[in-house]
């Protein structure tokens, strides 16, 4: 099956520092990914879609300037949180679609931000 | 804009026993997906089952199955011989039809499996 790759796993930053999530499809071309926050008991909500060569397109509510998210390949996607919170402090989940139907979306095992 | 309801916060099962999670979706389309989805403490998003709408045959993937009624926007899950395994967080899912469409998940379902 389609395998999809988070790091870091776990990251700890100071506020007011960036930090950068990368996620990347092993085995095979990922025309979209999609970026999603999870907040403890609670369902995904979905940040960003964004296609390769492409802006991402941001949901309502979401910063686009504190989540940069970059598409710059058809297997790699990186999120980053700029000038972190502890409110930014969550767990956050990519996944990714190759570009043939039935488009199926595999996910990342998730990366938990703490901002101390 | 679609919708999908989970109206079940937790459920419970018996080892063995056979369970329902219940799963309610509004949509103006007629082509579109349904997913269950699971999601152990580990927290990785696992597919259990797909349902195309314009498919009148419920999806089975070995003890997972659904019952999926177009008309009243239902897309229930049944587990059988449930195992501890089973135990996690499960997501009902809905997507549109084409390549960039977007997830759109209920608030999920606590399934916990009592020895």
């Amino acid at each position: 099956g389609a395998v999809v790759s988070q790091h870091p796993s776990r990251v700890i930053c100071k506020s007011g520092t960036s930090v950068k999530i990368e996620c990347r499809s092993l085995d095979f071309q990922a025309t979209t990914m999609f970026w999603y926050r999870q907040f403890p008991k609670q369902s995904l909500m979905l940040m960003a879609t964004s296609n390769e060569g492409s802006k991402a397109t941001y949901e309502q509510g979401v910063e686009k300037d504190k989540f940069l998210i970059n598409h710059a390949s058809l297997t790699l996607s990186t999120l980053t949180v700029t000038s972190a919170h502890p409110e930014d402090s969550s767990f956050y989940i990519c996944s990714a679609s190759p570009g043939t139907g039935p488009y199926e979306q595999y996910f990342g095992p998730g990366t938990r931000l703490t901002v101390t | 804009a679609q919708t999908v309801t989970q109206s079940q916060p937790e459920m419970s099962v018996q080892e063995a026993e056979t369970v329902t999670l219940s799963c309610t979706y509004d949509t103006s389309e007629s082509d579109y997906y349904l997913f269950w989805y699971k999601q152990p403490p580990s927290r990785q998003m696992i597919l259990v089952i797909r349902q195309e709408a314009y498919k009148q045959q419920n999806a089975t993937e070995n003890r997972f199955s659904v019952n999926f009624q177009k008309a009243a926007k239902s897309f229930s899950l049944k587990i059988s011989d449930s195992q501890l395994g089973d135990a996690a967080m499960y997501f009902c899912a809905y997507r549109g039809w084409g390549g960039s469409e977007k997830l759109v998940f209920g608030k999920g379902t606590k399934l916990t499996v009592n020895p």
